[in-house]
């Protein structure tokens, strides 16, 4: 079935560093890809998302590219603040299997030191 | 829009008592989901619905756990009866459609179960 697999955390990074966190995913049909983040003692939110190939998402200075040939949706950001500090979580939406359920990967905590 | 609301925000419990989580989804939304989240299995789909009507349930973990949605703005998540390895945070989520759209979460509800 379905998959996506994120690189484990926790990251620890001082402010002002350059941020990737790697997400690769298992499809079979042509899902959307999203990142979430979730701040302490919070719900999930929205980050970014893209629902094609080579479509890029971006918000509040995050950017990240659907790369349909290596399966791949790296969020990064170029220079993070304390405030970045959350989990992500990379998820996708296959509609055309598993009636297009938001399927997520195990979270990346990020922790951000001034 | 107060987006989606949960409650109680923290529930604590004895084995064997009952549980219900409640929430009230963003208005309009046709799609509501109920997620558990725990250090050991991250964050699991346990059931949703569309237009109040359960598609998926698949993720109920055992008997003991049931969901109704009797009208468009309001759902209940119960445990009958509590185990303390149902202790984790409950989500709520709604959004307009699935595949490729945006859920949007409550703050959680965190269960302890001694």
């Amino acid at each position: 079935g379905d998959s996506v697999t994120q690189m484990e955390g926790p990251v620890t990074l001082s402010e002002e560093a350059f941020l990737t966190i790697n997400c690769t995913y298992t499809a079979t049909g042509y899902p959307s890809l999203f990142w979430y983040v979730q701040y302490p003692g919070e719900g999930l939110q929205l980050l970014l998302k893209a629902t094609k190939a080579d479509d890029k998402g971006s918000n509040k200075g995050f950017e990240a590219t659907y790369r349909k040939e290596t399966t791949s949706f790296h969020l990064e950001k170029g220079s993070v603040q304390v405030s970045d500090s959350a989990v992500y979580f990379c998820a996708l939406s296959d509609q055309g299997n598993q009636g297009g359920k938001l399927i997520f990967g195990q979270g990346t905590e990020l922790s951000v030191k001034p | 829009d107060a987006g989606v609301i949960q409650s109680p925000r923290h529930e604590v419990t004895e084995m064997g008592q009952e549980v219900t989580l409640r929430c009230k989804p963003i208005s309009g939304h046709d799609y509501l989901f109920w997620y558990r989240q725990t250090m050991m299995r991250g964050l699991e789909l346990l059931i949703y619905f569309n237009n109040n009507v359960p598609i998926d349930d698949s993720g109920m973990p055992e008997d003991r756990f049931s969901a109704k949605m009797p009208n468009a703005s309001f759902s209940t998540l119960k445990i009958q009866p509590s185990e303390p390895r149902d202790s984790a945070v409950y989500f709520c989520a709604s959004s307009l459609r699935v595949g490729g759209e945006t859920q949007y979460f409550g703050p959680g509800t965190r269960l302890l179960v001694l």
